[in-house]
Formats: structure tokens, C-alpha cells, sequence
């Protein structure tokens, strides 16, 4: 069972440059979301998509943008990144918003110099 | 803004005592969850516990809600060298059941 796949695993991008992490979820599940981790931070919601078709902002959504391609993709893009875009990102799964239990991906080490 | 927030943010032991790790909020929620964290990896779902429960237990877990002091705790009896990770609390309430995750506790089992 593959569960949550994020794509790269790890990307190294100059400042000004653009990139989009895939993530692919196989357990037909509704809901989907991007969260970043930082040092002394926890866990921050980026975006998230509560069902196909529809996308929300979470905490930190400035510089970011997503699409729903379908219900097994949700995709993540930096437009132009910042170094303060440095981070670990997450995509998660679950089967609906706030009330099962979310299934995340191993993450993408991002660094922006 | 972070819901939850765990206490303490480190503990150390050794292998074959029990861990405990807190988790405080601040608003009225719908259901709490704890996740933990290996170095490097995503993270993974241990326990959900709803707002009308007060204790659930999964193995050697046992997870305690007082929503009169909007607080939660985690215990792990009997630990082991590979419990050693990060562990989460997420709150997840208001009308658009997100869920907000604090920024960890930092467990390590020492051999």
C-alpha cells in the first residue's frame, strides 16, 4: 500500500524560482492538505482541500498555491520562492476534514538560497 | 496560531519506564489527536479521542481528555528504544474542523 506519495523528495531552488511538489494519495479519501514544518514551529497548515473541486487557505498560505487536479492529487506551487520557504513540506490525507485521522506523506526537504 | 501546546518539549528515560507528554488548548474543540514523528519521516496517527470521551488506550497507550481544563495526556507504559521519536497533539474544532498541531515532544528512550 503506497498511502500518501510526495514528489521531489528533496529540491534545491535559487530565489526567483519556481516549482510545483506533487503529492498522490491512494486510499480514496476526500480530504487532502499541505503543511509545513519548521524548527520550533510544529506544524503549519499551508492549504487544504476538504473534497475534490474545492480548495481553502490555512494558516500560511502567502506565496503558495494549489489545484486539486482530481481526487488523488493535490499539488503545491511556489510561484517565485523565498529563502523563508526553506522548510519540510507535508501533504496528508484523510477521509473528511477534522474528523478522521490524517495519513501523510515522508515529506519534501525544500531549500531556497 | 497553534492550538495545542505539549509539555514538556524533551524528556529522556530509559527503556522500560513510562512516558508522559501533555497537551493544552485553548478553545472548544471537536476531537484531539496524537501523532508521532520519526526522524525524517511524515507523521503517523496514533489515537483520536472525541470531545465526549475521557480515556481511550491502544496498546501500551492511554490517551486522557479534560475538556474542563482543556488539557490532554499521552502515556506510554513501558517504553521502549523504538518509541523514540516526536510526539504531536492536533486539535481539531470550530466550523471548519482543521486541524492545528503543537510543536512536539521530543522523546527519548535510552537503551
Amino acid at each position: 500500500n503506497a498511502g500518501v506519495t510526495q514528489t521531489p523528495k528533496f529540491q534545491v531552488l535559487k530565489t526567483g524560482q519556481s516549482m510545483t511538489l506533487q503529492c498522490a494519495q491512494d486510499m480514496n479519501h476526500n480530504s487532502m492538505y499541505w503543511y509545513r514544518q519548521d524548527p520550533g514551529m510544529g506544524l503549519r497548515l499551508i492549504y487544504y482541500s476538504a473534497s475534490e473541486g474545492t480548495t481553502d487557505k490555512g494558516e500560511v498560505p502567502n506565496g503558495y498555491n494549489v489545484s486539486r487536479l482530481n481526487k488523488r492529487e493535490f499539488s503545491l506551487r511556489l510561484e517565485s520562492a523565498a529563502p523563508s520557504q526553506t522548510s519540510v513540506y507535508f501533504c496528508a490525507s484523510s477521509e473528511a476534514t477534522g474528523v478522521s485521522p490524517l495519513h501523510f506523506g515522508n515529506g519534501t526537504r525544500l531549500t531556497v538560497t | 496560531s497553534q492550538q495545542g501546546e505539549e509539555d514538556p518539549q524533551a524528556l529522556s528515560i530509559q527503556e522500560g519506564e513510562n512516558a508522559t507528554m501533555n497537551c493544552s488548548y485553548k478553545t472548544s474543540i471537536n476531537n484531539l489527536q496524537w501523532y508521532r514523528q520519526n526522524s525524517g519521516r511524515g507523521l503517523v496517527h496514533l489515537i483520536l479521542i472525541r470531545s465526549n470521551e475521557r480515556e481511550k488506550h491502544s496498546g501500551r497507550l492511554r490517551v486522557t481528555l479534560d475538556t474542563s481544563k482543556k488539557s490532554s495526556s499521552l502515556l506510554i507504559t513501558a517504553s521502549r528504544a523504538a518509541d523514540t521519536a516526536s510526539y504531536f497533539c492536533a486539535t481539531s474544532g470550530g466550523s471548519n474542523y482543521k486541524l492545528t498541531f503543537g510543536k512536539g515532544t521530543l522523546l527519548t528512550v535510552n537503551p
